[in-house]
């Protein structure tokens, strides 16, 4: 069974532009998580959804983000317009919420590099 | 203070050795833990949850959790250079839901 899938896997921009991430979550999983990772900050959870619904955005940095789930198997994550700040490996992430203590899988990343 | 804290490192360990990673956490109702390795340009991977007190082996890997200390260690036995990764601490404070909060994560150097 394929695991999480994002694209692009590289994204090099130039400040100001938009960028799209997307990400299919396993298939049969319910919940599906957008993580930013950096070195200063480590890494944080950014939003995550329930049966395609956001539950808790309160890691969005700012309104220039925002992320979207119009069906169980895509989601994206827009950044617009984009900053040098921003540049960070995104992580997506999906659950199945029938087990009970809740593993996180994570997909391969997409390293922004915002110029 | 952090939520979830584990000393950055470098922790170095020569091979076969025992390696001891460490984590503490603020919320005292916090409910479930995890532990997740992350080799260098790599996603993180679960290779350990513990959610009661005490300690919980799975085969070279041993978690131990003391929730009235607010402490939770993975301790890795006979120590391999394939070990060599960051390893990250997570905490679920509320149960039900699904929120992971993530320490800054160890990096362990296997020496062979």
């Amino acid at each position: 069974d394929a695991g999480v899938i994002q694209s692009p896997r590289h994204e090099v921009t130039e400040m100001g532009q938009e960028v799209t991430l997307r990400c299919k979550p396993i298939s049969g999983h319910n919940s599906l998580f957008w993580y930013r990772q950096t070195m200063m900050r480590g890494l944080e959870l950014l939003i995550y959804f329930n049966n395609n619904v956001p539950i808790d955005d309160s890691g969005m940095p700012e309104d220039r983000f925002s992320a979207k789930m119009p069906n169980a198997s895509f989601s994206t994550l827009k950044i617009q317009p984009s900053e040098p700040r921003d540049s960070a490996v995104y992580f997506c992430a999906s659950s199945p919420r029938q087990v009970l203590y809740n593993e996180q899988f994570f997909g391969p990343g997409t390293r922004l590099t915002v110029l | 203070q952090k939520e979830v804290e584990q000393n950055s490192g470098p922790l170095s360990v020569p091979e076969g050795a025992i390696a001891s990673l460490n984590c503490t956490y603020s919320d005292r109702g916090s409910q479930s833990f995890f532990w997740y390795r992350q080799y260098s340009g790599k996603s993180p991977e679960l290779i350990m949850s513990i959610y009661s007190n005490g300690d919980k082996e799975d085969g070279r890997f041993t978690a131990q959790l003391n929730k009235a200390s607010q402490y939770v260690s993975l301790l890795i036995r006979d120590s391999q250079p394939s070990d060599s990764a960051t390893y990250l601490c997570a905490v679920k404070k509320v149960q039900g839901a699904q929120k992971l909060v993530f320490g800054q994560g160890t990096r362990l150097t296997i020496n062979p």
